[in-house]
């Protein structure tokens, strides 16, 4: 697509469900970040790939939080039994390679209640 | 970790006056990149320097980064209303990728 396209925009979930976050990077982008950020602040890496292989997810906050790309292109981030402190703006981010600046989703709003 | 600093964390700026935010990494850098983000919107890509000592411009911008490739800085001339946001450094180190915390630019019309 013309951008990077993340769904749903807005997520209200009761604490203990879980939840799907989408996103669509930008056709043939190599590289995919999930970021996490808070009002006010910067963008706080989570999890990255190359292609389809997760290259690194050390940003990860703990194992209730999960993501995969298993095409190459669209990728989840997964929270399972979510709390409260989950709440916050998920960012994604896509590259032709690592090499080039990102270009970043609209984002999901996550609210636990 | 990765350590990124921005300074300062707030500016309020007349129209027209000049506006400078600064990064300060303490491990040297293989490049760094600058992005813009709107109230309520997504940091957008404004550039990236590889370069020691290395300037670029963008019309009013003007980007720069250190000889020693620690630190770097986005300098704005005649600053508009157009330019508030929040403007954030980001480094790559292995396969991460790390944003600075940000200066908010405010400009007083």
């Amino acid at each position: 697509g013309a951008g990077v396209s993340q769904s749903p925009r807005y997520k209200v979930t009761k604490r203990g469900q879980d939840v799907a976050l989408r996103c669509d990077p930008i056709s043939g982008h190599v590289s995919l970040y999930w970021y996490r950020q808070a009002l006010g602040q910067g963008p706080e890496f989570l999890t990255y790939f190359n292609y389809e292989a997760q290259q690194d997810k050390s940003g990860l906050p703990n194992d209730r939080f999960s993501a995969e790309r298993p095409e190459g292109s669209i990728s989840t981030l997964t929270i399972q039994r979510t709390e409260q402190r989950d709440s916050a703006m998920y960012r994604c981010a896509s590259s032709p390679t690592g090499a080039y600046g990102y270009t970043f989703g609209s984002g999901t709003r996550l609210t636990v209640v | 970790g990765q350590q990124v600093m921005q300074i300062p964390q707030y500016q309020h700026v007349q129209e027209g006056e000049d506006f400078t935010t600064y990064c300060n990494s303490s491990t040297t850098l293989s490049n760094i990149q600058w992005y813009k983000q709107r109230p309520g919107g997504h940091p957008v890509f404004l550039i990236q320097l590889v370069k020691s000592g290395e300037v670029k411009k963008q019309k009013r911008l003007t980007f720069q980064f250190g000889e020693a490739k620690k630190n770097s800085s986005l300098h704005i001339t005649a600053t508009q209303t157009t330019d508030v946001g929040t403007y954030f450094c980001a480094v790559v180190t292995g396969n991460q990728f790390y944003f600075g915390t940000g200066t908010s630019l405010t400009v007083i019309p």
